[in-house]
């Protein structure tokens, strides 16, 4: 099946600081990726939206400016938490839609572990 | 999107056959019964779709209800390492739009020896 990566797998950052997290589709272009994330014990909850090329499309109660999100190309969109606060810290998961071996499915991606000092 | 309702929590033995219900009672016609898993500490896993025929892979078969208000997911021999939260959703697959995969609180199983 297709494979997604997102690097780094964790990340611990002081409070005020920025942080990135890419995410790859390897073996097929993304024409749609979605940035989730995941609380303790909690479901994923979609956090925004992007097509390559445009601007992304963030769910109610999630600050664009917070989280900034480019989508430059058709196998590559990063998330930027901006002066990230200890209740950023969660599990970020990107997903990425295309076309991959005759499919037009949704792929998850490993996961970004993200903690806040 | 249809809302979905799925039971809290699951145990089965292993090597027997896990039978994970769903219930979408609002379904609308073009809309897919999607099923991923997420093992812990790990991004969601697709496992099967379906529209209204039953489907099988390797992986398991997707039992839908004529009436496709409810389905149930079956691994037919349940190992240890099936032992996840699996997410039963309902999303339509109109072409040109970003339909959105949503989840809910999803169906904790536990395989055990």
């Amino acid at each position: 099946g297709a494979v997604v990566s997102q690097h780094p797998s964790r990340v611990i950052c002081k409070s005020g600081t920025s942080v990135k997290i890419e995410c790859r589709s390897l073996d097929f272009q993304a024409t749609t990726m979605f940035w989730y994330r995941q609380f303790p014990k909690q479901s994923l909850m979609l956090m925004a939206t992007s097509n390559e090329g445009s601007k992304a499309t963030y769910e109610q109660g999630v600050e664009k400016d917070k989280f900034l999100i480019n989508h430059a190309s058709l196998t590559l969109s990063t998330l930027t938490v901006t002066s990230a606060h200890p209740e950023d810290s969660s599990f970020y998961i990107c997903s990425a839609r295309g076309a991959s071996g005759g499919s037009y499915e949704q792929y998850f991606g490993p996961g970004t572990r993200l903690t806040v000092t | 999107d249809a809302k979905t309702t799925q039971p809290t929590s699951m145990d089965c033995a292993e090597g027997r056959a896990a039978n994970l219900p769903c219930n979408h009672s609002t379904i609308s016609g073009n809309e897919y019964v999607y099923w991923y898993r997420q093992i812990h500490s790990q991004g969601p896993q697709y496992i099967i779709h379906g529209l209204k025929n039953n489907e099988t892979n390797e992986m398991a078969s997707l039992i839908i209800t004529e009436d496709r208000k409810s389905s149930t997911l079956i691994l037919p021999h349940a190992t240890l390492r099936d032992t996840a939260v699996y997410y039963c959703i309902v999303r339509g697959r109109r072409a040109g739009t970003a339909s959105k995969l949503t989840f809910g609180t999803g169906t904790r199983l536990q395989v055990t020896l």
